[in-house]
C-alpha cells in the first residue's frame, strides 16, 4: 500500500516569508513527484514537476526531491496572501501513472 | 490551448439511481485519469484510460466503470449509487507517455447522492 505523508497543518507564515512543505513517501518506485495547489471548493492546479534528485525551481517555487530519504517538499518564496491553499504532494511510479496523493498541507499567509 | 473540461458541474441523485459523468482533455492528450476526492478519504485513483484502452485501475467497486472514445474524451458511469459515492468527482488528462507524466484536473463534478 502505497503512503504519502503530509502535515495536515495549518501552516502560517507571514506574508514575505518562505513557507516550506514537506511530503514523504513509502513506495521506493515511486518515480515521479508533483505538487499542487488547491483553494477551497476548486479543482487541483499542477504548480511543479521533479523526476531527478536535487532542486527545480520555477518563479517563486522550488521543488526539493531525496529518493534517498523517500522526502519532497516545495518551498514558496516571497509568500503572498493568495497563495492561502492547500498544497497536495502526489507520487506515481511511471508504470502505473496513478497518482497517490497525500492528505494535503493547508497554508494561511497572513498579511 | 483550452483545459480540461468536465460536465456536468453539480449533479443530485437518489440512492439506487445511476450517473454518468463526462470529461474532454486537453487537446493532444490521450490518457484521462479519474479521481474522487472526499472530505474522509482524501484524492483517490479511480481508472486510467489510454487511447480507448483502460491501463490502470484502483481499487473500487466494479459500480464504478468508465470509457473513452476514440477523440479522447471520456466518460464515467456509476450505478446502484450509494450515500457514501458522494463526492467530487475530478478527470485529469495528460500525454500519457514519456517523458511528461504531468497530469491536468478538470474543475470536477460534485455528485450528492441523497
Amino acid at each position: 500500500q502505497k503512503e504519502v505523508e503530509q502535515n495536515s497543518g495549518p501552516l502560517s507564515v507571514p506574508e514575505g516569508a518562505i513557507a516550506s512543505l514537506n511530503c514523504t513517501y513509502s513506495d521506493r518506485v515511486s518515480q515521479s513527484f508533483f505538487w499542487y495547489r488547491q483553494y477551497s471548493g476548486k479543482s487541483p492546479e499542477l504548480i511543479m514537476s521533479i523526476y531527478s534528485n536535487g532542486d527545480k525551481e520555477d518563479g517563486r517555487f522550488t521543488a526539493q526531491l531525496n529518493k534517498a530519504s523517500q522526502y519532497v517538499s516545495l518551498l514558496i518564496r516571497d509568500s503572498q496572501p493568495s497563495d492561502s491553499a492547500t498544497y497536495l504532494c502526489a507520487v506515481s511510479d511511471t508504470g502505473r501513472r496513478a497518482l497517490t496523493f497525500g492528505s494535503g498541507t493547508r497554508l494561511q499567509v497572513q498579511p | 490551448k483550452a483545459g480540461v473540461t468536465q460536465t456536468p458541474r453539480y449533479l443530485i441523485k437518489t440512492r439506487g439511481q445511476q450517473v454518468t459523468l463526462s470529461c474532454s482533455p486537453i487537446s493532444g492528450h490521450r490518457s484521462v485519469s479519474w479521481y474522487q476526492q472526499t472530505p474522509g478519504q482524501g484524492l483517490q485513483f479511480l481508472f486510467e484510460y489510454f487511447s480507448e484502452t483502460q491501463r490502470n485501475k484502483g481499487n473500487f467497486p466494479g459500480r464504478f466503470s468508465g470509457r473513452q472514445f476514440s477523440n479522447s474524451r471520456s466518460e464515467m458511469n456509476v450505478s446502484t449509487l450509494e450515500l457514501g459515492d458522494s463526492a467530487l468527482y475530478l478527470c485529469a488528462s495528460s500525454l500519457g507517455q514519456p517523458p511528461d507524466y504531468e497530469q491536468y484536473f478538470g474543475p470536477g463534478t460534485r455528485l450528492t447522492v441523497t
